[in-house]
């Protein structure tokens, strides 16, 4: 089965730093798009960036282009988010998720439980 | 990035009742569209991919339809499984999700 956990997170002062990981496993890993999501608290899913299977693109949403580097090792199924300079207002749970996709249509159809990173 | 709009915010509702949510997309996205539920402290789950296409396991139901701009999602006979936060996620242009709508009674 699919399967994909989420480590790393923690408390961190503004203005630092801290990856989050994501271990997979039960699929071909290195075949998937992969992204995270966020989800502060009180507040909606916001989608933060994804990786091409190969690692080769990235892409990232405006808020945190610059700070926010999504990267992965497919040797090792894992995923990763460097976060720098970090912000209040990047309190959030942090979710990986695994791009499924039925011809040009994608969709995220795994998710990992989340971890959890307070700014403060 | 491609704004997208949740309607209403919150939807009162009871169990044997149908619901009907909408998501508007700032501007055309086909039918490049997909749907989640999210109850709290566990992962979000797919429910229609593609504005139409349920997810293998999602109860029928469960149902999508719209294109280009407005898209709905319908929940017939409301069980009391389904009081839940419903997103709305485009993946035309990069990915971006709607505010969602939270269904409760």
């Amino acid at each position: 089965e699919v399967r994909l956990v989420e480590s790393g997170g923690g408390l961190v002062q503004p203005g630092g730093s801290l990856r989050v990981a994501c271990a997979a496993s039960g699929f071909t890993f290195s075949t998937h798009w992969m992204s995270w999501v966020r989800q502060a608290p009180g507040q909606g899913l916001e989608w933060v960036a994804n990786i091409k299977p190969d690692g080769s693109e990235a892409y990232y949403v405006d808020s945190v282009k610059g700070r926010f580097t999504i990267s992965r090792d497919n040797a090792k199924n894992s995923l990763y988010l460097q976060m720098n300079s970090l912000r209040a207002e990047d309190t959030a749970v942090y979710y990986c998720a695994r791009e499924g996709h039925y011809s040009n249509w994608y969709y995220f159809d795994w998710w990992g439980q989340g971890t959890l990173v307070p700014v403060s | 990035d491609i704004p997208m709009t949740q309607s209403p915010s919150s939807l009162p509702a009871s169990v044997g009742d149908r619901v009907t949510l909408t998501c508007r997309a700032s501007q055309s996205i086909g039918t490049y569209l997909n749907w989640y539920q999210h109850k709290p402290g566990t992962a979000p789950k797919l429910l229609i991919y593609a504005a139409s296409t349920l997810q293998t396991g999602v109860p029928s139901r469960f149902s999508g339809s719209g294109s280009d701009t407005h898209f709905t999602l319908t929940i017939n006979s409301l069980q009391p499984e389904d009081f839940a936060t419903y997103y709305c996620q485009q993946v035309s242009r990069a990915r971006s999700f709607g505010q969602g709508t939270k269904v409760e009674i």
